[in-house]
């Protein structure tokens, strides 16, 4: 079935770990991004990727880095994590063309102990 | 940059009553108004959306409205039920390879 998946779906990891969050789409949409978010509440943009080797900061600042080598896949990662970092991340893709909505995954809580 | 701004921020109804949320954006550039819905431990997802060429949309009991001149846009529910319960995020774009700009989101409570 068509979707958009991320992997792990919660993390528990310890401070100074560097951490690799999985999100891949087999929808075989151009665009992409990543949002943080605590539960419930705004939606922060931190990356996104218009296509393969394009990317993009958002308009949170942070810390981690993110690659898109192939279309379909878009990791997440946080060179050494801390617990400011704790929080829910969502991948979202969406097609090129206008007027197309965001696919979100199911997200990865992440804990930084 | 585009800025849209979202109220109330949380909203509680009488399941039967009616619900409006209502945004605004700054960016006249902007033609595509999508609203997502997220329940609880769930992901955003599609509810309804609309193009600046349009000045309603409905979909059963969920409708959207434009107002391009005065840059705001607004979903309503009708007989809301306790499943409509979830936090609703409206959003602006221009398009193509502009970003999406979402709102601060309104958390609906439908109580029975």
């Amino acid at each position: 079935e068509a979707d958009i998946y991320q992997t792990p779906r919660y993390l528990v990891i310890g401070t100074g770990k560097k951490i690799t969050l999985e999100c891949s789409q087999t929808m075989g949409h151009d665009k992409m991004y990543w949002y943080q978010q605590d539960p419930g509440m705004e939606l922060h943009l931190i990356h996104y990727s218009y296509g393969v080797n394009s990317t993009e900061k958002g308009d949170l600042s942070s810390e981690s880095t993110v690659s898109r080598i192939r279309t379909e896949h878009f990791p997440l990662t946080l060179e050494s994590a801390r617990p400011s970092h704790t929080s829910q991340y969502l991948c979202a893709s969406s097609d090129g063309t206008h007027y197309q909505p965001q696919h979100f995954g199911d997200g990865t809580r992440l804990s930084i102990l | 940059g585009e800025n849209v701004e979202q109220h109330p921020s949380t909203l509680s109804v009488q399941e039967g009553d009616s619900a409006v949320i209502k945004c605004t954006y700054s960016d006249s550039a902007s033609n595509y108004f999508p609203w997502y819905k997220q329940e609880l431990g769930k992901r955003p997802q599609l509810i309804i959306d609309i193009r600046s060429n349009v000045g309603e949309k409905k979909d059963q009991r969920i409708a959207v409205t434009l107002n391009k001149t005065a840059k705001h846009f607004s979903l309503h529910i009708t007989e809301t039920q306790p499943e409509d319960s979830a936090v609703y995020f409206c959003a602006a774009t221009p398009g193509g390879y502009q970003k999406v700009t979402f709102g601060t989101g309104t958390k609906l409570q439908v109580i029975p």
